[in-house]
């Protein structure tokens, strides 16, 4: 089984629809994140957390919240989706303190029509 | 705050050939350098890295410079394969690896 699962892996939505992704790890690491890939951006970090009770704001969290429901568990949320968040969504997690390695999930496509 | 740049953005060789792919940074106070592979419909994974004691550091057929004092870093691939073809993000970190800062990608083809 992956160690980093996320759901679903492809979305369609309509604009102004509030939606849900979901982020687990079976890796037992405290940290995990949220990023969004474009073409031509590269990654860019939305929001992170380093343990239950942290969650702090990226680069791009604007229209974007997050909840840490457990160690394995961190969910992004758009309140109200726009078209231009159709994206490539990851989730990744790391270990913190002992490396930067951060482990990567599938990936979640989304499109606002 | 850290700004990563990358070049080139796509990349063409053929098989057995060398790719090499060039970053920028821009805070001086990064000092964990990492490379990811993204292979299509996946997640980016990492191949190396490289901390700032140390100049170089090879594994394989892959190698990462650093030069600290210009701040770039490079990934260099000798002998390259089909299976090489990727997408190739470089990043930037603090030792405390709060945020690791990607590089907009380079899009490497390994022509047979």
């Amino acid at each position: 089984d992956a160690d980093v699962t996320q759901t679903p892996r492809n979305r369609i939505t309509k604009t102004g629809k509030r939606i849900m992704l979901e982020c687990s790890q079976t890796k037992g690491h405290d940290r995990m994140y949220w990023y969004r890939q474009d073409p031509g951006l590269g990654l860019r970090l939305i929001y992170y957390s380093f343990d239950v009770k942290d969650i702090n704001k990226g680069e791009i969290s604007d229209g974007y919240s997050v909840s840490r429901q457990a160690q394995a568990k961190f969910s992004l949320s758009l309140e109200s989706a726009i078209p231009n968040q159709t994206a490539l969504y990851f989730c990744a997690t790391s270990e913190g303190g002992r490396g930067g390695e951060q482990y990567f999930g599938p990936g979640t496509r989304l499109t606002v029509t | 705050g850290e700004n990563v740049e990358q070049h080139p953005s796509t990349l063409s060789v053929q098989e057995g050939d060398s790719a090499v792919i060039k970053c920028t940074y821009s805070d001086s106070a990064s000092n964990y350098f990492p490379w990811y592979k993204q292979e299509l419909g996946k997640g980016p994974q990492l191949i190396i890295d490289i901390r700032s004691n140390v100049g170089e550091k090879k594994d394989q057929r892959i190698a990462v410079t650093l030069n600290k004092t210009a701040k770039h870093f490079s990934l260099h691939i000798t002998e390259t394969q089909p299976e090489d073809s990727a997408v190739y993000f470089c990043a930037a970190s603090t030792a405390s690896y709060d945020k690791v800062i990607f590089g907009p990608g380079t899009s490497l083809s390994v022509i047979p």
